[in-house]
């Protein structure tokens, strides 16, 4: 099946540690993206990167950090610096060109205690 | 990105037609109009979307003014797994990744 995952769907940490979220597609797609959702809110963007090796910062890239090493992955970092990390987190793809609507992934729940 | 405005909350009866409006009085010429829907804690998925004309897919209709400052989005035939939040956006097809996505409207269909 084609797609984007996410995992995992629920996560845990406590405050002061870094996470890592994961996001992988199938698509071919070459344009990655990460937002955050907090309840009863929008989406708001993280991350995005339009080719591998380069990404470039969203609206609210402050306490989170990226890496594009292959076309396919596109990890999430929240860092012990983001002050309110507890939020959905969802990654999308979409393929080039002008035209071409984002696929989303299912989303990763992050709480920290 | 030109703003929209979505009314906050809509209920529709099962079987009948889901019309869902959205104001963005400020497009430019070159700004489409997409639509997406989120079904709880899942992730949005893409319905529609269109410049001037009227468009419609597998899912539902779009319906744009002819000024472009309105636009509907018609489900024709709702079912329960319509139940969602829909939402409204507009941007430019080139030179803009950024989907801005407001707060959309909950869309209750009712047995």
């Amino acid at each position: 099946d084609g797609g984007i995952t996410q995992s995992p769907k629920y996560l845990f940490r406590k405050e002061g540690q870094n996470v890592t979220l994961s996001c992988e597609q199938n698509l071919n797609h070459d344009a990655m993206y990460w937002y955050r959702q907090d309840p009863g809110q929008g989406l708001r963007l993280i991350y995005y990167s339009q080719i591998v090796n380069d990404f470039q910062k969203g609206d609210i890239a402050e306490g989170y950090s990226v890496s594009r090493e292959k076309k396919e992955s596109f990890p999430l970092t929240v860092t012990s610096a983001q002050k309110n990390p507890t939020a959905f987190y969802l990654c999308a793809s979409r393929a080039s060109g002008n035209y071409n609507e984002q696929f989303f992934g299912p989303g990763t729940r992050l709480t920290v205690l | 990105d030109a703003k929209t405005t979505q009314p906050t909350s809509m209920d529709c009866a099962e079987g009948r037609a889901a019309n869902l409006p959205c104001n963005h009085s400020t497009i430019s010429g070159n700004e489409y109009v997409y639509w997406y829907r989120q079904i709880h804690s899942q992730g949005p998925q893409y319905i529609i979307h269109g410049l001037k004309n009227n468009e419609t897919n597998e899912m539902a209709s779009l319906i744009i003014t002819e000024d472009r400052k309105s636009s509907t989005l018609i489900l024709p035939h709702a079912t329960l797994r319509d139940t969602a939040v829909y939402y409204c956006i507009v941007r430019e097809n080139f030179g803009n990744e950024k989907l801005t996505f407001g707060t959309g409207t909950r869309l209750t269909i009712i047995p």
